[in-house]
């Protein structure tokens, strides 16, 4: 158990609909990353936060957003949904800022999003 | 654009085998190499890294080479055994690490009984 906690582990939408994925780091943690994971293009970074402010962006569509709340917790919101934006979506955390660099990102165990 | 490339994405080997998986990256800037392993239903755990002024670290069965003239990085695993069947992801930071981790696409690893 990473400690990282990811709702729902499962999501079946429809084309259009918009979702919202929640992540809770590890105790501590001030760092949460979304990924997302897709058979074809492996893990892709689409966004930090740390300790509430935007930190890094990667590959993150304009129909997503994200934020993280004063208690730490994480929600990534998915709008406008296509049939491609079915993947496994992770949530990471870490007690550095330096996505990653400086060591461990905790993984949680993902929410699959299927969009119909 | 900057990536991490890596092969192979599927990899058989008898159980007591070596299993070597080999990756390539665009950043010569580049200084952190972990590596992750994700089985099935969990999120990836990291299982060894690397840091740009080493060419090697060990930790028992496992062990990372890196040669940063060439750009590329290994993970070996020695004596495998049915649980180290899992996909293994390669990483590095890209760009300073402004991306967060770049990961490569990943390595299915089977241990044939």
């Amino acid at each position: 158990d990473s400690g990282v906690t990811q709702t729902p582990k499962h999501l079946i939408t429809a084309t259009g609909q918009r979702v919202t994925l929640r992540c809770s780091p590890r105790s501590g943690d001030l760092s949460v990353y979304w990924y997302q994971q897709s058979l074809d293009q492996g893990l892709q970074f689409l966004i930090q936060y740390y300790n509430g402010e935007e930190r890094a962006k990667g590959n993150i569509l304009e129909r997503f957003s994200a934020q993280q709340f004063p208690d730490l917790h994480s929600e990534l919101n998915l709008s406008s949904l296509e049939l491609g934006d079915s993947a496994l979506y992770f949530c990471a955390s870490s007690a550095t800022t330096s996505g990653g660099r400086d060591g461990e990102l905790f993984f949680g165990e993902g929410s699959r999003l299927t969009v119909l | 654009g900057e990536n991490v490339e890596q092969h192979p994405s599927t990899l058989s080997v008898q159980e007591g085998d070596s299993a070597v998986i080999k990756c390539t990256y665009s950043d010569s800037a580049s200084n952190y190499f972990p590596w992750y392993k994700q089985e099935l239903g969990k999120g990836p755990q990291l299982i060894i890294d690397i840091r740009s002024n080493v060419g090697e670290k060990k930790d028992q069965r496992i062990a990372v080479t890196l040669n940063k003239t060439a750009k590329h990085f290994s993970l070996h695993i020695t004596e495998t055994q049915p649980e180290d069947s899992a996909v293994y992801f390669c990483a590095a930071t890209l760009r300073g690490g402004a991306d967060g981790l770049t990961f490569g696409k990943g390595t299915h690893l089977i241990i044939q009984p």
